[in-house]
């Protein structure tokens, strides 16, 4: 079975740092993986997503992630933090399924909080 | 706005009652996805749809639990005699699944359920 585990349930760093947030999967194959950031009361936004063309891949609003195998990693970074950062983060897997189910399994998020 | 869209965005009952949630998914997104998120954790998956069929329910779906998607538009989740554990917030998403890598999933604001 595929899992993800998210190091660190809070995060905060301060505006215009560097922002880390940490993901491992577990697979026995490369799966997709996947960061969505949730807004207070809202649903899951995708981020960026990991599908085995690049290993760093580039998301929305200034994110980026790189997949590591020999890590099993898929941090999430960003060079500078913005207020309008602060949310929940959460890292995903999905198996590698043609035209099938593609259910994410999601790590327990990390909040992430921007000191002014 | 022809997001993916959930009634109610809240439902608050007594321990006991039935309730009964609503999805609308992208209009033509073919593949229709319900997940169960509780506080402080990552939403978990609890069923899947292809176009009218419901082809994969997770073990967290017990017997008070039962979903449809009639003609494969709408979706509707129930769930009879709720219990305290039941609260939740209920995720739907949706996905236009024609490519051979993975569909992006698109997720509604969910329907917060709170059982007295």
């Amino acid at each position: 079975a595929q899992s993800v585990t998210q190091l660190g349930s809070h995060v905060s760093v301060s505006e215009g740092a560097l922002v880390l947030l940490r993901c491992n999967y577990s697979s026995s194959v490369p799966p997709y993986l996947f960061w969505y950031v949730q807004y207070p009361n809202q649903g899951l936004q995708l981020l960026l997503k990991y599908t085995s063309a690049a290993t760093l891949v580039k998301g929305i609003n200034g994110f980026e992630a790189e997949f590591k195998k020999s890590e099993t990693s898929f941090h999430l970074t960003k060079p500078s933090a913005h207020m309008s950062d602060a949310a929940e983060y959460f890292c995903a897997v999905s198996p590698r399924s043609n035209f099938g189910n593609e259910k994410l399994t999601f790590g327990t998020g990390t909040r992430l909080t921007i000191i002014p | 706005d022809t997001g993916v869209s959930q009634d109610p965005r809240h439902k608050i009952t007594k321990r006991g009652q039935n309730v009964t949630f609503r999805c609308d998914p992208i209009s033509e997104h073919n593949r229709l996805y319900w997940y169960r998120q509780t506080l402080g954790q990552g939403p978990e998956f609890l069923t899947y749809f292809q176009n009218e069929a419901q082809l994969e329910k997770s073990r967290l779906l017990s017997d008070r639990f039962s979903a449809e998607r009639p003609k494969g538009s709408f979706s509707t989740l129930e769930i009879q005699r709720t219990e305290q554990g039941d609260s939740a917030m209920y995720l739907c998403a949706s996905s236009l699944g024609i490519w051979d890598f993975h569909n992006e999933q698109f997720f509604g604001p969910g329907t917060r359920l709170t059982v007295l």
